[in-house]
């Protein structure tokens, strides 16, 4: 069964440092989705992306974020200068439709900034 | 502001025992109702879509029901397999286009 998968599944960096969580979607899904979750907290939206460019952004996704679709299977998210908040879980998720469709989400990465 | 309120917060279960979970939802223009399961440090699981109130969803021992406030998640003769976080999200018209609001969850914990 085809499944979303994420690397690495941990990272740890210091403060101030550039990471990038790598995902490889579904291979026939077109519509791609970053979400976090921070210990014991809900899981949070933070981007989606259609057709190369971002389709939408929550208040957490500030210019300290990027995503990008390097090739035609990776999907990339980039945190520019980590902050200590920074540190959760990041899962990477995909689907085959946009609205009213089942999103899949794979393992995550455990991000933690010291 | 739309938003999901998932109860109870933690459930224990005697293997056998049958039991509900629910999640409220407040969302202008619902376009899903999505179950999921989630497992101590892993992804969320997808399990059942529900769209229109009155939709039912069934799979194994699970059953997932909605109306126009709220949706079910029905468990029947649990088995200690089934203990993980279910997590229920919505999707609305007006909260944005693609993103899911996830609820906080019920940690449910059957025991043997």
């Amino acid at each position: 069964e085809p499944e979303v998968t994420q690397t690495p599944s941990h990272q740890v960096t210091q403060m101030g440092q550039e990471v990038i969580l790598r995902c490889v979607p579904i291979s026939n899904h077109l519509y791609f989705y970053w979400y976090r979750q921070i210990l014991g907290q809900k899981v949070e939206f933070l981007v989606s992306f259609y057709n190369n460019e971002i389709s939408e952004k929550s208040e957490i996704f500030d210019d300290q974020f990027s995503v990008e679709r390097p090739d035609g299977s990776n999907f990339t998210l980039k945190i520019r200068s980590t902050k200590l908040e920074d540190s959760a879980m990041y899962f990477c998720a995909s689907s085959e439709q946009g609205q009213g469709a089942a999103q899949y989400f794979g393992p995550g990465t455990r991000l933690l900034v010291l | 502001e739309d938003q999901v309120t998932q109860s109870p917060e933690a459930l224990r279960l005697q293997e056998g025992e049958s039991s509900s979970l629910n999640c409220s939802y407040t969302v202008s223009g619902l376009r899903g109702l999505f179950w999921y399961r989630q497992d101590p440090g892993k992804g969320p699981e997808f399990l059942f879509t529900l769209y229109s109130a009155g939709e039912e969803k069934e799979k194994e021992r699970l059953k997932a029901t909605l109306t126009k406030k709220e949706s079910f998640l029905h468990i029947t003769a649990p088995k200690p397999e089934d203990s993980a976080t279910y997590l229920c999200a919505v999707q609305g018209s007006t909260s944005g286009t693609y993103k899911y609001i996830f609820g906080t969850g019920t940690r449910l914990k059957v025991l043997a």
